[in-house]
């Protein structure tokens, strides 16, 4: 069966300083791979999506990048974090061109002080 | 703009009754739904999905299609305060690898 790991489960983080955030799958093979956020109370907003290693799209310009250096390894990125970053960042993979049901991970909540 | 709506609520339903949530839907090329439930603090886990016109039943929960009316809907039979959680409706990309997700409604059982 397949499951999606994220770490870390919650961070605290000074204005400025950097980010990474992991999420990798296990149990399929060339998954696409998407990076949302949700703020309080709030729905998800699309951050990153890729449906092959090295290839990223993005959806919303912000100060936020992402990576996908393997096969089911998703990564997100940033240099220097805004106190409007701090939220619920949610990993999800799907499979092929035709099947749109999404799996979450459990997430990693961020707070940027 | 593809947009999914749906009432926030919260939809505060007794133990025991059916729940109803609905979800309406912009985009006439979306041709699969799914309902996600996120209980508070946790990741969106899903429960249904549907493809077609018509009623689709899985246990307590019956999901709804009406794609002349592009409208859907998730019944909840013999509610438990387990289910009280928010409940996400989402439509497929029409073609792109992007669902469009609304942003929820939230379901109250009380005992």
């Amino acid at each position: 069966s397949q499951t999606i790991h994220q770490w870390p489960a919650t961070l605290v983080q000074p204005v400025g300083s950097p980010l990474s955030l992991e999420c990798t799958v296990e149990g399929t093979s060339n998954p696409n791979l998407y990076w949302y956020r949700q703020a309080a109370g709030r729905g998800l907003q699309l951050l990153f999506y890729s449906v092959g290693i090295g290839q990223i799209s993005s959806e919303v310009p912000q100060n936020l990048s992402a990576s996908r250096p393997q096969d089911r390894q998703f990564i997100l990125s940033s240099k220097k974090l805004l106190l409007s970053d701090s939220g619920f960042y949610l990993c999800a993979w799907g499979q092929g061109t035709t099947s749109y049901e999404q799996y979450f991970g459990p997430g990693t909540r961020l707070t940027v002080t | 703009q593809k947009e999914v709506e749906q009432n926030s609520g919260p939809l505060s339903v007794p133990e025991g009754a059916i729940a109803s949530l609905n979800c309406t839907y912009s985009d006439r090329g979306s041709q699969s739904f799914f309902w996600y439930r996120q209980y508070s603090g946790k990741s969106p886990e899903l429960i249904m999905f549907i493809y077609s016109n018509g009623d689709k039943e899985d246990g307590r929960f019956t999901a709804q299609l009406n794609k002349a009316s592009q409208y859907v809907s998730l019944l909840i039979r013999d509610s438990q305060p387990s289910d009280s959680a928010t409940y996400l409706c989402a439509a497929d990309g029409g073609g792109s690898y992007i669902p469009t997700f609304g942003r929820g409604t939230s379901l109250i059982v009380h005992p």
